[in-house]
């Protein structure tokens, strides 16, 4: 089955300084991935999304991901953090029917003035 | 172009009462899926319609039902609600009917709370 992982449910970084937000995949096929943003009391923006074209995939807002297959992996980044980046960022992956998204756990970030 | 549109904002209900909220896809989406977050369980697949079809259907009691009309929008009800289906329900709608690579885009959300 298709699943993500998000390691870290809060991280806080300094405002300016570089934003990392971990997620691993599992799958047996290359998969779709998302990231998407919710702020509070919204619904989810999507951020990016992966889809075989490039291994670097740029997003909104700044943000950028890479897709690592050896690695499993599709990091969230972004070089300067902004104050307005605070939020939880979910990591998905669709399903092989592509019926349904399955959600990591959602990292919340805090951003430090 | 509005977005995916979703009422009620917030609702409060009785335990063993029901509920219907409603979803208005973006112009010209024909698919509809739709969520449940709760800080416990994170983000839960409920259903997904397209062309008025159920699709897909996840692993929700049958208290949980949806439909889909011909305009494209769409409701979910909720019978005999318990103090655990409260949570905010998200709409999200695509293009065409979901494949790996369909974006989705997601309404504001109902807030539901069960008392």
């Amino acid at each position: 089955a298709q699943s993500v992982t998000q390691l870290g449910s809060h991280v806080s970084v300094s405002e300016g300084a570089l934003v990392l937000l971990r997620c691993n995949y599992s799958s047996s096929v290359p998969p779709y991935l998302f990231w998407y943003v919710q702020y509070p009391n919204q619904g989810l923006q999507l951020l990016l999304k992966y889809t075989s074209a490039a291994t670097l995939v740029k997003g909104i807002n700044g943000f950028e991901a890479e897709f690592k297959k050896s690695e499993t992996s599709f990091h969230l980044t972004k070089p300067s953090a902004h104050m307005s980046d605070a939020a939880e960022y979910f990591c998905a992956v669709r399903t092989n029917t592509g019926n349904q998204f399955y959600f990591g756990t959602g990292t919340s970030l805090t951003v430090i003035p | 172009k509005a977005g995916v549109t979703q009422t009620p904002r917030y609702l409060i209900k009785t335990r063993g009462q029901q509920v219907t909220l409603s979803c208005s896809p973006i112009s010209g989406h024909r698919s509809v899926s739709w969520y449940q977050q709760t800080p416990g369980q994170g983000l839960q697949f409920l259903f997904e319609y397209f062309s008025e079809t159920q699709r897909n259907k996840g692993n929700f009691p049958g208290r949980f039902s949806g439909r889909q009309f011909s305009n494209s929008r769409s409701e979910m009800n909720v019978s005999t609600l318990e103090l655990g289906d409260s949570a905010l329900y998200l709409c999200a709608s695509s293009l065409v009917a979901a494949t790996q690579n369909t974006e989705a885009f997601f309404g504001q959300g109902t807030r539901l709370t069960v008392v």
